[in-house]
């Protein structure tokens, strides 16, 4: 069964960095672009980033450039996205999800919650 | 920078058939996607390639992108389908849009 499970998120202060991960399972890591996806409470879905199979080449969406980093290791089966300069916009459920021929997201995992607060 | 627009809301009897549309300039020339969300749970997709339904999605979902507007269909619409439904499209090769969303009803 393809399974993504996310972790990391949590309550962080204005200016202030987090890291989250997502655990990979089920399938063949190494050879599908991933993307984190986030939903902000109450709102609709935002893409924020996307990972070639290797790792070399990476997109954002422009609120996120400069401060947030996608990263993965296919050793370990797992999908990082490094945030920091975090913002109060930035509040949000954090979905891990597989890109499916460049296309589709299939399946995504259960989200993580970061809440930027003061 | 690509907009897609998709109804807040839609209401539909059960056993009716419910229409959501989402539209964008061309859409047509792309291909479109669609995912549920339901209360508490991640999205799941419903609709790739504009009219592919994955395995274990039900045949009273169906698809279609034509012009400026991509449409999701529910035939016979039970009332499990209350859901959030999401369009999405690629603007370019690297960026991703979704539509901001629909919420259905089902009374």
């Amino acid at each position: 069964e393809v399974q993504l499970v996310e972790s990391g998120g949590g309550l962080v202060q204005p200016g202030g960095s987090l890291r989250l991960s997502c655990a990979a399972s089920g399938f063949i890591f190494s050879t599908f672009w991933m993307s984190w996806i986030r939903q902000a409470p109450g709102k609709g879905l935002e893409w924020v980033a996307n990972i070639k199979v290797d790792g070399s080449d990476k997109h954002y969406v422009d609120s996120v450039k400069g401060r947030f980093s996608i990263s993965r290791d296919n050793a370990q089966n797992s999908l990082n996205l490094h945030m920091n300069n975090l913002r109060a916009e930035d509040t949000a459920v954090y979905y891990c999800a597989r890109l499916v021929d460049g296309n589709w997201f299939d399946p995504w995992g259960q989200g993580t919650l970061v809440t930027v607060s003061s | 920078s690509y907009d897609l627009t998709q109804s807040p809301s839609v209401s539909v009897s059960p056993g009716q058939t419910a229409s959501i549309t989402c539209s964008g300039d061309k859409l047509g020339d792309k291909y479109a996607f669609w995912y549920q969300q339901k209360p508490g749970q991640s999205p799941v997709l419903l609709i790739y390639r504009d009219t592919k339904r994955p395995s274990g999605i039900p045949e009273r979902f169906s698809g279609s992108n034509s012009g400026n507007t991509a449409t999701l269909t529910i035939s016979g619409t039970q009332a499990m389908d209350e859901a959030d439904y999401y369009c999405q499209t690629w603007d370019s090769s690297t960026r991703v849009v979704f539509g901001g969303g629909t919420k259905l009803t089902v009374l």
